[in-house]
């Protein structure tokens, strides 16, 4: 299994530019997110997904849209980039919640390193 | 609005010894606890969690310890080695699955 596989690991662009950040699981977990990493802040969640076409927000939605059209893919996208978007956005996903001990154990992908000139 | 409150911000430990992180929440609705560790250029990897109903989770030489009345919960690493050295993130769960995390503790263990 490949994991969770995040597309691409750099990325300039410039103000007012879209771009779509690429995810991919091959773990079918129904559970799927993204994350956006800054110095000091941690990490929060931007947008979440319960399963394929069910999308949800996180606590900082604005200026990313996203959908789930399959159970594996789970693509962010910039509508028009800000250099406050400059980040580096991690993609996670998780099985169903059960009860075993590491239940709902999020896997992370190696993150996409975002700049917004 | 940060409602998982982690410190320290950073943390230097001697070969041997422990290391110890702590965080605060304030929403009593969370309901699992897991802890993250970080390596550069890396994505975060479960560590250990606990549920609340549960006052300490032990593996290996990592612990949790959960205070649900002081809405504290601690990651405590005996024996700290230098390959422990990253940066740990605390989180809470909210709802299904709404993550909120602390802002993270860069630890170094002096060799």
């Amino acid at each position: 299994n490949a994991g969770v596989t995040q597309t691409p690991k750099f990325q300039v662009l410039k103000t007012g530019q879209s771009m779509t950040l690429q995810c991919a699981q091959d773990m079918n977990h129904e559970y799927m997110s993204w994350y956006r990493q800054d110095p000091g802040m941690g990490l929060r969640l931007i947008h979440y997904s319960v399963g394929a076409g069910i999308t949800d927000q996180g606590e900082v939605p604005n200026g990313y849209n996203v959908s789930r059209s399959t159970t594996e893919d789970f693509p962010l996208r910039l509508l028009s980039a800000a250099p406050s978007q400059t980040s580096v956005y991690f993609c996670a996903s998780s099985p169903r919640a059960s009860g075993r001990e590491r239940y709902n154990e999020q896997f992370f992908g190696p993150g996409t390193r975002l700049t917004v000139l | 609005q940060q409602q998982v409150k982690q410190s320290p911000q950073s943390l230097i430990v001697q070969k041997g010894g422990i290391s110890i992180i702590n965080c605060a929440y304030e929403n009593t609705a969370f309901d699992y606890f897991p802890w993250y560790q970080q390596f550069p250029g890396k994505g975060p990897a479960l560590l250990i969690a606990i549920r609340p109903d549960v006052s300490e989770k032990k593996e290996g030489r990592f612990t949790i310890s959960f205070n649900k009345s002081a809405k504290q919960f601690s990651l405590h690493i005996m024996d700290s080695q230098p390959g422990d050295s990253a940066t740990y993130f605390c989180a809470a769960r909210s709802g299904t699955y709404k993550y909120i995390f602390g802002t993270g503790t860069r630890l170094k263990v002096l060799a």
